[in-house]
C-alpha cells in the first residue's frame, strides 16, 4: 500500500513563508504523479489550490505557489496571511491501477 | 456554474444499506470522471474511487475495493456510491469531485459539498 507523507504541523508568522512537503513511498515524486494541493479550513470542503505540480486554479491566490523539491512536491506559502490557517492536503497519481492518494495532511498555524 | 449537489445527511444502523447521490449540473456529464472521497471525524481524507459516466469504467482504491459501488445515471447527471451493509466505521463525511484532465494536465477541481454519513 503506498504512502504519501506530510509533515503533520507547521507554524508560521503573519507575513512569513512556509513550505510544505508531500513525499512517496515508493521513492522520488515527479510531474507524472500529477500533484495537487487542497487547502480545508475548519468545517469546509477542501479547496483545490494547486494541480499537475504548479498550475494555479483561476481562484488560486498568488501567494500560493507549487513545485518539485528534493524529490517531492512543495507548496510555498509567500506572504501568509491569518486566513491561510488551514489543513493541507497533497494528492499523488499512482496510475490506473491503484489510483490516487492522499497525503496525511499538514496543519498550518498562524501565530 | 459548474456545480455538484450531494444529497442530504443520512443516519443509519450498522448492517442497513444506503446510496448517496452527486448531481452535476452546468457542464457535460458525460465528459467527465467524477471522484469520491472520504473524510472520517478528524481526520484526513481518504481517495476511494472514481467513475466515467459515459461507460461506467470504474476505478477503486485497494483501501475500498469490494467495500462500495460506485454508479452514474446519465438521464439525471447523477453519480451515486453506496453500501450494501454499513458498519460503524463508514460514519464520515463523503466528497464527489470533478476529474479535470487532458495532456499533461490532472486535476480535481470543483467539489460537491459533501454528505455526512452516520452509522450508530
Amino acid at each position: 500500500q503506498t504512502v504519501v507523507t506530510q509533515e503533520p504541523s507547521l507554524t508560521v508568522s503573519p507575513g512569513g513563508k512556509v513550505t510544505l512537503t508531500c513525499a512517496s513511498s515508493t521513492g522520488v515524486v515527479t510531474s507524472g504523479d500529477h500533484p495537487s494541493w487542497f487547502q480545508q479550513r475548519p468545517g469546509q470542503t477542501p479547496r483545490p489550490l494547486i494541480y499537475s505540480t504548479d498550475n494555479k486554479h483561476s481562484w488560486t491566490p498568488a501567494r500560493f505557489s507549487g513545485s518539485l523539491l528534493g524529490g517531492k512536491a512543495a507548496l510555498t506559502l509567500s506572504g501568509v496571511q491569518p486566513e491561510d490557517e488551514a489543513d493541507y492536503y497533497c494528492l499523488l497519481y499512482f496510475g490506473a491501477a491503484q489510483g490516487w492518494v492522499f497525503g496525511g495532511g499538514t496543519k498550518v498555524t498562524v501565530l | 456554474e459548474v456545480q455538484l449537489v450531494q444529497s442530504g445527511a443520512e443516519v443509519k444502523k450498522p448492517g442497513e444499506s444506503l446510496k448517496i447521490s452527486c448531481q452535476i449540473s452546468g457542464y457535460s456529464f458525460s465528459s467527465y470522471w467524477i471522484g469520491w472521497v472520504r473524510q472520517m471525524p478528524g481526520k484526513g481524507l481518504d481517495w476511494m474511487g472514481i467513475i466515467y459516466p459515459v461507460d461506467s469504467d470504474t476505478r477503486y482504491s485497494p483501501s475500498f475495493q469490494g467495500q462500495v459501488t460506485l454508479s452514474v445515471d446519465k438521464s439525471i447527471n447523477t453519480a451515486y456510491l453506496q453500501w450494501r451493509s454499513l458498519k460503524a466505521s463508514d460514519t464520515a463525511i463523503y466528497y464527489c469531485a470533478r476529474r479535470w484532465s487532458g495532456y499533461g494536465y490532472d486535476a480535481f477541481d470543483i467539489w460537491g459539498q459533501g454528505t455526512m454519513v452516520t452509522v450508530s
